[in-house]
């Protein structure tokens, strides 16, 4: 199966700040089926990214995602205090789907 | 907008099968794929697996030989049963749907515990 790492563990940044989190992939990512995730306390996790780089409906464009193969980016431009969660990538390209450990992003 | 609820007891005993079931309202559960998905304390999220509302399934093999994902498009439910559990199936399940394999919409989750 395919494992998924994802760097930084967590983040502490201040709100307009700009933010990078990896996802880097053990084997190649068919067709580049990478997805990112927020998760916040007690709410669903909301999807943000699909297809590596295709944002999902309502993710507004100060979100993106970028990459291919084994490395994936998932950029926050101006981090709002709203932003402040939990984000997984996940890929599911091939069976069995997994995800990364999770990044935690704190707004100070 | 689609809402996905999941239920079922929060504490099952050792030996015994895990039953949960997740609810849709606000949409069909035709024409989808419906994946339950958990996150034992302090691990990973792990895919379990899918079925499509037609009834196809698709098992992570590390859980395949206890699980068993269901449909029952009159009641727009599926269902997730996990036989023989152990405290480290203790985790937090969610359900989600998707026109593809990718979860797409997904519910808040259920805790359950596995204790005597």
């Amino acid at each position: 199966e395919i494992v998924l790492t994802q760097s930084p563990g967590t983040l502490s940044l201040s709100p307009g700040d700009r933010v990078t989190l990896s996802c880097r992939a053990s084997q190649s990512v068919r067709s580049n089926y990478l997805a990112w995730y927020q998760r916040k306390p007690g709410q669903a996790p909301r999807i943000l990214i699909y297809g590596a780089s295709s944002r999902a409906a309502g993710i507004p464009d100060r979100l993106s995602g970028s990459g291919s193969g084994t490395d994936f980016t998932l950029t926050i431009s101006r981090l709002e205090p709203e932003d402040s969660a939990v984000y997984y990538c996940q890929q599911y390209g091939s069976s069995p789907l997994t995800f990364g450990g999770g990044t935690k992003v704190e707004i100070k | 907008q689609v809402q996905l609820q999941e239920s079922g007891p929060g504490l099952v005993k050792p030996s015994e099968t895990l039953s949960l079931t997740c609810t849709v309202s606000g949409g069909s559960i035709s024409n989808y794929y419906w994946t339950w998905i958990r996150q034992p304390p302090g691990k990973k999220l792990e895919w379990i697996g899918n079925i499509y509302y037609s009834g196809s399934t698709n098992y992570n093999p590390s859980l395949k030989s206890r699980v068993t994902i269901s449909v029952d498009t009159s009641k727009n439910q599926s269902s997730l049963k996990l036989d023989s559990v152990t405290a480290a199936d203790t985790a937090v399940y969610y359900c989600a749907r998707g026109a593809g394999w990718l979860p797409e919409s997904w519910g808040q989750g259920t805790l359950v515990t596995v204790s005597s």
